[in-house]
């Protein structure tokens, strides 16, 4: 099975300041799909950003981007501008057909925002 | 417009009842999860189903049933509820899975508390 580790349990950022989650992956496979969700203490799961594994080009949504290094097997997250609404738990996932399509997760890392 | 509901919210419950959590998703998709989210964080994929067909069953202990009866909603009944089974239970739901890179839209979650 596949595995993901998120090696910084915690992490802090100051407002307006830049902060870079990561995320390893132990795969066999070429084909798959890696994604980051956020957390927020209202326990509500939250896609952030996705990625393709066959796009060498990293995925952007707004504040959020990703640095893909496929031969790594690293997928980090960086958040620039943090912003207090940030603070939550980051999970990296993973995901393919030999899943069955489900998620495989990472442990998180808890993001703290401070003003 | 909820897309996809979990019913109830919080249960709490003494060892040895039965159990069971609701999801609906009105998304039209045709694939449904139920993970489970441990006290240190972590989420694991239990069950997956596809046009009400099972396709994951994952390391779960029998006591736990998933239930579909349309595509729509996919029902968890939990036997003889044990105190390690308290957790927060949340429901997905997503695209055929042959398209990897579709996105899993979870429900709010079930906090489950077994006294």
């Amino acid at each position: 099975a596949q595995t993901v580790t998120q090696s910084q349990p915690e992490m802090s950022v100051q407002e307006a300041e830049t902060v870079t989650l990561s995320c390893t992956y132990d795969t066999s496979e070429s084909d798959y799909y890696l994604f980051w969700y956020k957390q927020p203490p209202s326990r509500q799961m939250i896609l952030v950003i996705r990625q393709e594994a066959y796009k060498q080009q990293n995925a952007t949504e707004n504040r959020f981007s990703v640095n893909f290094q496929k031969a790594a097997k690293s997928f980090s997250l960086k958040i620039s501008d943090s912003q207090l609404g940030d603070a939550a738990m980051y999970f990296c996932a993973y995901r393919s057909y030999t899943s069955g399509y489900a998620l495989n997760f990472g442990k998180g890392t808890s993001l703290l925002v401070t003003p | 417009d909820t897309a996809v509901s979990q019913t109830p919210k919080y249960l709490v419950t003494q060892m040895g009842n039965d159990k069971s959590i609701k999801c609906e998703q009105n998304l039209g998709h045709d694939t449904m999860y139920w993970y489970k989210q441990d006290s240190k964080k972590f989420l694991k994929i239990m069950f997956s189903y596809n046009n009400k067909e099972l396709i994951i069953n994952e390391t779960v202990p029998n006591r736990f049933s998933p239930k579909s009866p349309d595509k729509a909603h996919l029902n968890l009944h939990i036997n003889s509820l044990e105190l390690g089974d308290s957790a927060v239970y949340f429901c997905a739901s997503s695209l055929a899975g042959g398209r990897r890179w579709e996105t899993q839209y979870f429900g709010p979650g079930t906090r489950l508390l077994v006294l």
